[in-house]
């Protein structure tokens, strides 16, 4: 079992629809969840991240992390043509510095 | 500049050939990454240096020769590379403490293609 299972897409939706981006993992000891984002040709940017359980939003974002069922999910709300994108998660260790990447969803948003 | 600045943008090299990719950091932080990214494969970390010093070397075959001279510079030595090294290369930093050093910060990357 991979320790990162994320679904590549394409992801493809309407301009104003909530998309919802996930990923399963299977290491326990991830605490840190961190989401990034990579427009084609950049280098991927720090998009949010949450620590342990719970939920944290930021603006359009919601990003959500249920440890019991090791699930880890991105909300965009009324999306926008900007947020077309390849979404990666990435969990994390306690103190350690190590991130275990996603493969990433392509996800585009028409107008 | 800011954040994370990579050069060069574009490499392409022959199998015979010796480069250095660069990357440097004004954000003020004190560990910095080398990555390999593929295509269709996730992020692979190949090598972590905190305050100049080598903490991770990710059985990263010795084609490859990271240097860190400071906080704010890492490179990336390469040295008969293979076609299976093309890849974009991505440099990150972060600060080196408990619950920060996953707050990474990337750069754009170098497209290196090996002929």
């Amino acid at each position: 079992q991979k320790e990162v299972e994320q679904d590549p897409g394409p992801l493809s939706v309407p301009e104003g629809a909530i998309v919802s981006l996930n990923c399963t993992y299977s290491n326990s000891a991830f605490q840190y969840f961190m989401w990034y984002r990579q427009y084609s040709r950049k280098g991927p940017e720090l998009l949010m991240y949450t620590y342990s359980s719970g939920n944290k939003e930021d603006g359009r974002f919601t990003a959500q992390v249920d440890k019991s069922s090791k699930y880890i999910s991105l909300f965009i709300r009324d999306s926008q043509p900007s947020d077309s994108a390849t979404y990666l998660c990435a969990p994390g260790g306690g103190s350690n510095y190590k991130l275990t990447f996603g493969k990433g969803t392509l996800l585009t948003v028409n107008p | 500049e800011t954040g994370v600045t990579q050069t060069p943008r574009h490499l392409v090299m022959g199998m015979t050939n010796k480069k250095s990719l660069k990357c440097e950091q004004h954000l003020g932080h004190n560990a910095m990454y080398w990555y390999k990214q593929s295509a269709k494969k996730p992020l692979e970390l190949m090598f972590v240096y905190s305050l100049e010093e080598r903490v991770e070397n990710n059985s990263v075959p010795s084609r490859f020769s990271p240097e860190c001279p400071n906080s704010s510079h890492l490179f990336l030595h390469l040295h008969t590379l293979q076609p299976e090294d093309s890849a974009l290369y991505l440099c990150a930093s972060s600060q080196w403490s408990s619950g920060r050093s996953h707050e990474q910060f990337f750069g754009p990357g170098t497209r290196l293609t090996v002929l």
